[in-house]
């Protein structure tokens, strides 16, 4: 395992469209995060999973987004109607079980809406 | 609510200068806190680990340490060489709604000059 991907690495969609990106977090990690950064900023929280249970979510997440993630592997992140003000760079990051352990992130996913 | 600020926005150095870059979080009761590493368009590396009971860590030429009564963390970087040239991110683990969080600091964007 080479570490967490994500797919796709770049999105250009019109606004309106609805669009769903894909983080594959490292095996044997069972705590899965998703961030969005924009230009200039640190990434913001969005959600956590732990196994299969979101087990949080940021006041960042409108109605408009929706995240799974199944089966406790992999995770998507659905945006609906997108809007211009969603352009970002959508980051994954995977941990272990244990408390207070180290954060691996993706390449993220670079979001255009025109 | 907890925040993370870094200090200062943007930093240029000659090559070979050892170099601090700062990082100042505002609740104390921290778990840990996290130094990564950000090229353009790119994910986020991590680079060293303190939780909350260490003072410092070293890897390499960099050395972070903390300093939770004061609110502070600073990664040193040895030597600079072009390559280190990158966006440099401090993130912060804190326990907010029986959850463990992260909260980002917005950067040091880093130019060391050959």
């Amino acid at each position: 395992d080479t570490g967490v991907s994500q797919n796709p690495r770049h999105k250009i969609t019109k606004r309106g469209q609805n669009v769903t990106f894909r983080c594959d977090p490292i095996s044997e990690h069972n705590r899965l995060y998703w961030y969005r950064q924009t230009l200039g900023q640190g990434p913001e929280f969005l959600t956590y999973f732990q196994n299969e249970a979101q087990l949080e979510k940021s006041r960042l997440l409108s109605d408009r987004f929706s995240a799974e993630r199944p089966k406790g592997s992999f995770s998507t992140l659905e945006i609906q109607r997108t809007e211009q003000g969603d352009s970002a760079m959508y980051l994954c990051a995977s941990s272990p079980r244990r408390d207070n352990a180290e954060q691996y992130f993706g390449p993220g996913t670079r979001l255009t809406v025109t | 609510k907890q925040e993370v600020t870094q200090i200062p926005a943007a930093l240029s150095v000659p090559e070979g200068e050892n170099l601090v870059l700062n990082c100042s979080f505002t609740d104390s009761a921290i778990y840990n806190l996290q130094w990564f590493r950000q090229d353009p368009g790119k994910g986020l590396t991590s680079l060293l680990l303190i939780q909350s009971s260490q003072r410092e860590q070293t890897s390499g030429r960099l050395n972070a340490s903390l300093d939770k009564s004061s609110g502070r963390s600073t990664l040193y970087i040895a030597a600079s060489q072009p390559g280190d040239s990158a966006t440099y991110l401090c993130a912060a683990r804190f326990l907010s709604g029986g959850y463990q969080k992260v909260t980002f600091g917005t950067g040091t964007k880093l130019q060391v000059i050959p």
